[in-house]
């Protein structure tokens, strides 16, 4: 079993739709989390950053955690098609020099006009 | 802004080849990673390295190697490729505390 799961989809969605991407883990001793966005053909940049359960919003973006039941979210609103993207959760145990993030598998999202 | 930056987006090589695959930081970040990223198996750890000439393996090192003679510049080596080697390849640098970020990676075909 994975430590970090993830529907790799394909979701496809309107313009306009609010986007629901999940991410569940088995390792309890995870504390900061990430989503990253993926175009194609390029690297990772990083999305939203947290640190342990609570709420984080950033513009259309609001990434939820959920350590009570190891689950992480990234919610988008009002989705463009600039969003189509595959997304990536990723959490890490500490902060350490050395510390290993642990990566989901992605998922492709496609916002259509 | 931080910046990392990788030689080549774009490389063919033949099998047997050596291949080097740079990658630079301006951040002076202590830890530096590399990645592969393959269809349906996500992003998976090579090597990683969190301060000068040290390295850790990763997830996968076999038929891999890295080299860290400065902070700023991490380096993957392929010693003999192989065509199970196309893909992917995806530097990051992160500060001891604080958020890692990524090159724009280098897409490797092994002929």
């Amino acid at each position: 079993q994975k430590e970090v799961e993830q529907d790799p989809g394909p979701l496809s969605v309107p313009e306009g739709a609010i986007v629901s991407l999940n991410c569940t883990y088995s390792n309890s001793a995870f504390q900061y989390f990430m989503w990253y966005r993926q175009y194609s053909r390029k690297g990772p940049e990083l999305l939203m950053y947290t640190y342990s359960s609570g709420n984080k919003e950033d513009g259309r973006f609001t990434a939820q955690v959920d350590k009570s039941s190891k689950y992480i979210s990234l919610f988008i609103r009002d989705s463009q098609p600039s969003d189509s993207a595959t997304y990536l959760c990723a959490m890490r145990v500490g902060e350490t020099s050395g510390s290993r993030l642990t990566f989901g598998e992605g998922t492709q999202l496609t916002v259509n006009p | 802004d931080v910046k990392v930056t990788q030689s080549s987006r774009y490389l063919v090589k033949r099998t047997g080849e050596k291949v080097f695959l740079e990658c630079v930081q301006d951040m002076d970040h202590e830890n530096m990673f590399w990645y592969r990223q393959d269809p349906g198996l996500g992003l998976r750890l090579i090597y990683f390295s969190y301060d000068v000439k040290m390295k850790e393996k990763g997830d996968i090192p076999e038929g891999y190697s890295v080299s860290r003679e400065k902070k700023e510049r991490f380096s993957l080596i392929l010693e003999s490729a192989s065509t199970n080697q196309t893909s992917m390849y995806l530097c990051a640098s992160r500060p001891p505390v604080g958020e890692q970020f990524f090159g724009p990676g280098t897409r490797l075909t092994v002929l």
